[in-house]
């Protein structure tokens, strides 16, 4: 089976333009999860998602995030404008059920460099 | 405060030894503890987990102990081989919420 699918792996683009990073979760798997990942905070969640409905953005740094998830089968975070402290690995995961005994399935990320 | 604390930072083992990762909490409003090993270039992976109300869980090399009263727990490896060498990571379930707190990770490195 296919995991989660991120693109792109790896990003560059200089101060004041807008990214867009794009998730593909498992299919069947109702909820979706965005994280960053940096060595400083280490990993933290963004946003999640429930059957395409944003749940809690409560970890959303500031409203230069935004989520969307328009399909059950894709998401999207974009940053605008984009600034250098906001390079890290964004990490997108799926879950079955949300049910903690059910795991988070993680993508490989896509590395952001922002210049 | 929500977080969790992980320790070591990084951890350098020989081949057929244990490798003991420790985590501490504080806040009680967590009920599931998973462990995460993140290969680089890659996303964090399910490991192993434990619920609080289990002491001790294994599967293989990997074994969760869990502490309630200390608000601990930790991770052993037995028998550390060179493909264990990974970041690992701690994390615990908010109750109710689905959202994973993690600890700050743990590299591991086993040598040959």
């Amino acid at each position: 089976d296919a995991g989660v699918i991120q693109s792109p792996r790896h990003e560059v683009t200089e101060m004041g333009q807008e990214v867009t990073l794009r998730c593909k979760p498992i299919s069947g798997h109702d909820y979706l999860f965005w994280y960053r990942q940096t060595m400083m905070r280490g990993l933290e969640l963004l946003i999640y998602f429930n059957n395409n409905v944003p749940i809690d953005d409560s970890g959303m740094p500031e409203d230069r995030f935004s989520a969307k998830m328009p399909n059950a089968s894709f998401s999207t975070l974009k940053i605008q404008p984009s600034e250098p402290r906001d390079s890290a690995v964004y990490f997108c995961a799926s879950s079955d059920t949300g049910r903690p005994d059910q795991p988070q399935h993680f993508g490989d990320g896509t590395r952001l460099s922002i210049l | 405060q929500q977080q969790v604390k992980q320790s070591p930072q990084s951890l350098i083992v020989q081949k057929g030894g244990i490798s003991i990762i420790n985590c501490a909490y504080e806040n009680t409003a967590f009920d599931y503890f998973p462990w995460y090993q993140q290969f680089p270039g890659k996303g964090p992976a399910l490991l192993i987990a434990i619920r609080p109300d289990v002491s001790e869980k294994k599967e293989g090399r990997f074994t969760i102990s869990f502490n309630k009263s200390a608000k601990q727990f930790s991770l052993h490896i037995m028998d550390s081989q060179p493909g264990d060498s990974a970041t690992y990571f701690c994390a615990a379930e908010i109750s109710g919420t689905y959202k994973y707190i993690f600890g700050t990770g743990t590299r591991l490195k086993v040598l040959a």
